[in-house]
């Protein structure tokens, strides 16, 4: 059975403070690896797709990475603003979402 | 968002009612689903569609119905036969086989009053 879960649950960061977010993840055929970002009371925005073991992308103060068995969400240098849920979710046979990191940048 | 709108924003529904969540998307993408999401916990998936005129079940569809009679809409009813209905509900699109992430709605959220 596909499954992924992540880690923290919650992470409170000051302004600057950089910090990693984890998802870990076990599927039979990896298809893809999304990130997004959720706001509250709004659909989830995209932010990026990984598809094989080693590749990187980078979008602002964000940087995701992959592994065979986990993907990290890397913010550099966070501001206030970029407090949101980030939610990991793997496609396999389905998509299948990890319960996310509530992520506060304090100012 | 993006080319894909649920409506309403929100929505109350009384013991023992029916009521349906409309999704509709312009993006032409043949794969739509509708998500359940509560607190704490990630999202569950109620229905999926592949192309019209065909649809799946997912994890938690007792209780839910779903059409798609036209590629650009997929309605969700959330029937009396569904206990606990209060929820967050998404709807997303993908296109499998090019871009294979998807993209949601700005969901609706259900209360039961």
């Amino acid at each position: 059975e596909d499954q992924v879960t992540q880690s923290p649950e919650a992470l409170r960061l000051q302004e600057g403070e950089s910090s990693s977010l984890n998802c870990s993840y076990t599927v039979s055929g990896l298809r893809g690896l999304f990130w997004y970002r959720q706001d509250p009371g709004k659909g989830p925005e995209f932010l990026f797709t990984l598809y094989s073991a080693g590749e990187e992308k980078e979008k602002e103060r964000l940087k995701a990475t992959l592994t065979k068995k986990e993907s990290f969400l890397h913010i550099t240098a966070p501001k206030p603003e970029d407090s949101a849920t980030y939610l990991c979710v793997i496609y396999g046979q389905n998509f299948v979402f990890g319960p996310g990191t509530r992520l506060s940048v304090l100012p | 968002d993006g080319g894909i709108t649920q409506s309403p924003k929100y929505l109350f529904r009384k013991e023992g009612q029916n009521v349906t969540l409309s999704c509709e998307q312009n993006l032409n993408h043949d794969a739509m689903y509708w998500y359940r999401q509560d607190p704490g916990q990630g999202l569950r998936l109620i229905y999926y569609s592949q192309i019209v005129n065909d649809f799946q079940k997912g994890d938690i569809a007792e209780g839910y119905s779903v059409s798609r009679e036209k590629k650009e809409s997929f309605p969700l009813t959330v029937t009396s036969a569904q206990k606990n209905p209060t929820a967050f509900y998404l709807c997303a699109i993908s296109q499998p086989g090019l871009n294979t992430e998807a993209f949601f709605g700005q969901g609706t959220r259900l209360t039961v009053v």
